[in-house]
């Protein structure tokens, strides 16, 4: 069974400062991750993806994740966060042996002080 | 750029009705789905359906959920006869393929079902 575990269930950074958002998955076979976001009222947006081709992988508004087999982790950075960065981040994974479903983490609430 | 939406963005019923949440995925999708998050807790998966078939579902996903694809558009989730625990948001998803270059999912706005 996969799972999916993000480290922090609030997160608040200054604005301009790095965002770190922790995840850490566990799974039998190579994964495929997703990082999405929700904001108030909205649905959740793919923010980036990993297929297994590069293990560094760039997303919207200038997020970036990297895979790291031997930890196991994919965690989410932004080097300079902004204020409308605000919001609830979610961790996802599904695998090859999996269908295609995914399984989400418990979200991160991502809070940018002025 | 094509979205998908759900109708309606709020449901409050009573328990033991029956209620249909609908969702019109991205046009060209083949692979649909349906999640739910109840309050504070983690997006859980329900159910995939592919080529008019249900090709996954979850443990959630018992004799009182089903879904259908009416026409070439529409996707819905029904539920039979609803409990209080079935209180959450509901999301709709679509991915154009399964392939590792086409599975990302894209999620609809979500329905808030309420069970009064």
């Amino acid at each position: 069974a996969q799972s999916v575990t993000q480290l922090g269930s609030h997160v608040s950074v200054s604005e301009g400062a790095l965002v770190l958002l922790r995840c850490n998955y566990s799974s039998s076979v190579p994964p495929y991750l997703f990082w999405y976001v929700q904001y108030p009222n909205q649905g959740l947006q793919l923010l980036l993806k990993y297929t297994s081709a590069a293990t560094l992988v760039k997303g919207i508004n200038g997020f970036e994740a990297e895979f790291k087999k031997s930890e196991t982790s994919f965690h989410l950075t932004k080097p300079s966060a902004h204020m409308s960065d605000a919001a609830e981040y979610f961790c996802a994974v599904s695998s090859h042996n999996a269908g295609n479903m995914l399984t989400f983490g418990g979200g991160t609430r991502l809070m940018v002080k002025p | 750029e094509p979205e998908v939406t759900q109708t309606p963005s709020h449901q409050v019923t009573q328990m033991g009705q029956e209620v249909i949440l609908r969702c019109v995925p991205i046009s060209n999708h083949l692979y649909f789905y349906w999640y739910r998050q109840i309050l504070g807790q983690k997006v859980e998966f329900l159910v995939s359906f592919y080529n008019n078939e249900i090709s996954e579902k979850s443990e959630i996903f018992d004799d009182q959920f089903s879904v259908e694809r009416p026409d070439g558009s529409n996707f819905t989730l029904k539920i039979r006869s609803t409990k209080l625990e079935d209180s959450a948001m509901y999301f709709c998803a679509s991915s154009l393929g399964g392939g590792s270059a086409s599975r990302e999912q894209y999620f609809g706005p979500g329905t808030r079902l309420t069970v009064t």
